[in-house]
């Protein structure tokens, strides 16, 4: 079946460091790939969209990577921020309209 | 201000009452869907309409029903709520299908409790 998998446990990251979260896929052949925030009790927000046939996306101090042949997503986050603090969710979607969605994982910025 | 706007934000309710989630967005979208939310899990669709008058089942639709009367509005109704149907519950819209790429805005979220 398919599945996508998110670090479940929360990430710790100092701030002024890199956070990198990972979106791993099986059995699954995307289109395109999404990354959203989400802040405790609040609807997702979308960040950046990567389509299969690009290997990095940036958007200010946001870089998406997308590897076919892995079966994976990295976001980064540079020099990072305690207002980064969020819930970072992946979603998959393929040509037919259909959209899979990772669980999420939390990232904690420290000061 | 471009939004997608859920009421209530709250809800408790008593098995097999039947309430109405009401989801509705004022950016002229085509595309409007409804997702439940679980510990643990990713966002699970429920329902999703491509545009007045036509609706899909998702994933998750036993249970829900759903109307698309207008561009707007899209609500979610539950005719006899059970226990497993406490969840978060978001909308989203989108101005074409998912599948063009086009990014979802999501609403604020209901988290509802069947007790």
């Amino acid at each position: 079946s398919q599945k996508i998998e998110q670090n479940s446990e929360a990430l710790n990251i100092q701030e002024g460091k890199t956070a990198t979260l990972t979106c791993n896929y099986t059995n699954y052949s995307p289109a395109y790939l999404q990354w959203y925030r989400q802040d405790p009790g609040r609807g997702p927000v979308f960040l950046l969209l990567i389509r299969e046939n690009e290997k990095e996306k940036r958007k200010e101090r946001l870089k998406v990577t997308f590897d076919t042949t892995l079966k994976q997503s990295l976001f980064h986050i540079t020099a990072s921020q305690p207002a980064d603090s969020a819930t970072y969710l992946c979603a998959l979607g393929n040509s037919n309209y259909q959209l899979i969605w990772g669980a999420g994982t939390k990232l904690i910025i420290k000061p | 201000e471009a939004q997608v706007t859920q009421n209530p934000r709250y809800l408790i309710t008593v098995t097999g009452k039947k309430l109405t989630v009401t989801c509705s967005q004022n950016m002229n979208h085509e595309y409007m869907s409804w997702y439940r939310q679980d510990p643990g899990l990713g966002l699970r669709q429920i329902y999703y309409s491509m545009n007045v008058e036509v609706t899909d089942k998702g994933d998750v639709p036993e249970g829900y029903k759903v109307s698309r009367k207008e561009k707007r509005n899209f609500p979610l109704i539950l005719e006899s709520p059970s226990p497993n149907q406490t969840s978060l519950y978001f909308c989203a819209s989108s101005l074409e299908q998912t599948g063009s790429n086009e990014k979802l805005f999501f609403g604020s979220g209901t988290q509802l409790s069947v007790l």
